[in-house]
């Protein structure tokens, strides 16, 4: 059985530049997280979805940051334009039917993302 | 402020000892605390979800306690091998689940 698939695995961009974070979720999952991971703040929640709808943004850093699910098996994170402290390994995590968070999370292997 | 916290930040042990480290997380309004396992150079695997108070979960030689009451759960490995060298994370959920807060995870590197 496939797990979350994330693309690409590396970005490498210059500061300015769009940037867009792909995940494919655990088919039949209906919760979708993006995360960001960083040295100093570690593993933070940018934006959860339930059934490709938008429950809670609440961790997006700023209006550059967007992301959307059009479907169940689908879902971007975008940074327009991008900065140099967006460098950080962004993961996508989907979990299965029931309440998000009463069910274990299973994580994609990330993408490193690296603003120069 | 919601802050979770996990102790300690870093730990050695030697190929069979056992070891044990904690999560803290705010007592009120809880709703659910998950433990991952976190590789070098792989993704986070979760380990336990834990929902009531005095749960003790158990896979293999990892096992988990939760005490809601005063915002604790911890995490015991025994007799532990250097396959169980990875970061150890915690997750605190509250009962609006507007919030899910990773704590910065406990480091643990087994020598054998």
């Amino acid at each position: 059985d496939a797990g979350v698939i994330q693309s690409p695995r590396h970005e490498v961009t210059e500061m300015g530049q769009e940037v867009t974070l792909r995940c494919k979720p655990i088919s039949g999952h209906n919760s979708l997280f993006w995360y960001r991971q960083t040295m100093m703040r570690g593993l933070e929640l940018l934006i959860y979805f339930n059934n490709n709808v938008p429950i809670d943004d609440s961790g997006m850093p700023e209006d550059r940051f967007s992301a959307k699910m059009p479907n169940a098996s689908f879902s971007t994170l975008k940074i327009q334009p991008s900065e140099p402290r967006d460098s950080a390994v962004y993961f996508c995590a989907s979990s299965s039917a029931g309440t998000a968070y009463n069910q274990p999370q299973h994580f994609g292997d990330g993408t490193r993302l690296s603003i120069l | 402020i919601l802050n979770v916290e996990q102790s300690p930040q870093s730990l050695h042990v030697q190929e069979g000892d056992s070891t044990n480290f904690t999560c803290s997380f705010p007592s009120s309004n809880f709703y659910a605390l998950h433990w991952y396992r976190w590789e070098t150079a792989k993704s986070p695997e979760a380990l336990f979800v834990m929902t009531l108070n005095g749960d003790e979960k158990k896979k293999g030689r990892i096992s988990a306690t939760l005490n809601t009451k005063e915002g604790y759960s911890y995490l015991y490995i025994k007799g532990s091998q250097p396959e169980d060298s990875a970061t150890y994370l915690c997750a605190f959920i509250n009962q609006a689940g507007t919030a899910l807060i990773f704590g910065k995870g406990t480091t643990l590197s087994v020598s054998s």
